[in-house]
């Protein structure tokens, strides 16, 4: 079984504190993405990486960066977290040229600024 | 702008009975879609997927309908059980194998004992 790990399940930063939110994939899965969930917006799409130290911006990429050097690792950072980065963000990795797009999530980090 | 939509955040159904959810889109060059189920402090799981040259597809009590034309897609679940309750995704990609998704907001399905 594929399995998509997060570091922490429940995070509480302070305002202008730089936060690095995990994610490691076992399957060799070249893609990850990071999305954040919020009520009434549904799973937006924050960056994605096709390959390692590739990455793409998605739809509000406004306010993170991401790294990923090695190929399991795919890593959020929130430079200055700010209140309105308060959700649920969900990592995901599916395998590149598949023969569908089933993307795996991991279980999410809640993270909260104060 | 939200390319794909959900336009009930939430439903209920009697145990037993149909459970139908609704998705629409606006992008007509999607032709991939999904839809995914999510439990509380739970990542999405893949539940189902049809591509744009079909305009059904089944598995067990889950089957999902495409209409291409009205660009609408939509879930049922028959018959629905308890366990069902959960928040559902609709997604949308370009092109089959093009690994990016676009979600819809989602529907929070309730099913009444």
């Amino acid at each position: 079984d594929v399995k998509v790990t997060q570091s922490s399940r429940y995070l509480v930063k302070r305002t202008g504190e730089k936060v690095f939110l995990e994610c490691v994939q076992d399957m060799d899965h070249e893609n990850m993405f990071w999305y954040r969930q919020d009520p009434g917006l549904g799973l937006r799409l924050i960056y994605f990486s096709y390959d390692v130290k590739m990455k793409e911006k998605g739809d509000i990429p406004e306010g993170y960066s991401v790294s990923r050097e090695k190929k399991e690792r795919f890593s959020l950072i929130l430079e200055s977290a700010s209140t309105n980065q308060t959700s649920m963000y969900l990592c995901a990795s599916v395998l590149s040229g598949g023969s569908y797009n089933e993307q795996f999530f991991g279980p999410g980090t809640r993270l909260t600024v104060l | 702008d939200q390319q794909v939509k959900q336009n009930s955040p939430s439903l209920s159904v009697q145990e037993g009975r149909i459970s139908i959810l609704n998705c629409d889109y606006t992008n007509s060059m999607f032709d991939y879609f999904l839809w995914y189920k999510k439990y509380p402090a739970e990542g999405p799981t893949f539940l189902i997927s049809i591509s744009s040259i079909k305009d059904k597809n089944e598995d067990g009590r889950f089957t999902v309908f495409l209409n291409k034309s009205a660009k609408h897609l939509s879930l049922h679940i028959v018959p629905s059980q308890p366990g069902d309750s959960a928040v559902y995704f609709c997604a949308a990609s370009v092109d089959f194998g093009n690994e990016k998704l676009t979600f819809g907001t989602g529907t929070r399905l309730t099913i009444i004992p």
